[in-house]
């Protein structure tokens, strides 16, 4: 168990829907980051917050936004859900900024657009 | 940019030895991670390397980093059946994003 924690652990949605994935990052870590893996694409970076800003940002598309909150958990929201959105969404953590840090993987939110 | 290749699929007798590869395009990752996959599961962080280092070796794990080639490697002693998984490469770049390969697919059969 990394200690990060993701919710829902799956989602059924249909095309055109809303939906918003959270993450609890570990006790003490500040920066969270959203990962998507698809057969498509392979696992790749979508953002990531420290301390509740906007640090960096990857391939996101303008349909996906995602928020830190004052207690650190994160929600990525991801609206005009298309099939091609299907994919396993991942969340980390780690305590600051710098590769010294490890990044700590939630389980995931698997994301079913049909 | 930033690319990061490995093989697909690798299959193996248990209680031999596996050897996972990856190929990057951008050498300027401070660090080289390898993560493993289990099925349902999210990523776990087997071992890293620090770029200055050409080789590191943590228990059954040995990885070997040639920078002149590009090249990583994963070694894995004594390999069991539970070691089965998907195992991915990575570096982590300036904005602390990690760049991922494509990911091995690790079969151990008896």
């Amino acid at each position: 168990d990394s200690g990060v924690t993701q919710t829902p652990k799956h989602l059924i949605t249909a095309t055109g829907q809303r939906v918003t994935l959270r993450c609890s990052p570990r006790s003490g870590d500040l920066s969270v980051y959203w990962y998507q893996q698809s057969l498509d694409q392979g696992l790749q970076f979508l953002i990531q917050y420290y301390n509740g800003e906007e640090r960096a940002k990857g391939n996101i598309l303008e349909r996906f936004s995602a928020q830190q909150f004052p207690d650190l958990h994160s929600e990525l929201n991801l609206s005009s859900l298309e099939l091609g959105d299907s994919a396993l969404y991942f969340c980390a953590s780690s305590v600051g900024l710098g590769a010294q840090y490890e990044q700590y993987f939630g389980p995931g939110t698997r994301l079913t657009v049909t | 940019g930033e690319d990061v290749e490995q093989s697909l699929f690798l299959s193996v007798r248990e209680g031999d030895s596996s050897v996972i590869n990856c190929t990057y395009t951008d050498s300027s990752s401070t660090y080289l991670y390898w993560y493993k996959q289990e099925p349902g599961a999210g990523l776990q962080l087997l071992t890293y390397i620090f770029s200055n280092m050409d080789m590191k070796q943590d228990q059954r794990l040995t990885v070997l980093l040639n920078k002149k080639d590009k090249h990583l490697s994963l070694r894995i002693a004594d390999t069991q059946t539970g070691d089965s998984a998907i195992y991915f490469c990575a570096g982590r770049y300036n904005t602390d994003k990690l760049i991922f390969g494509t990911g091995t697919r690790l079969q151990v059969f008896p």
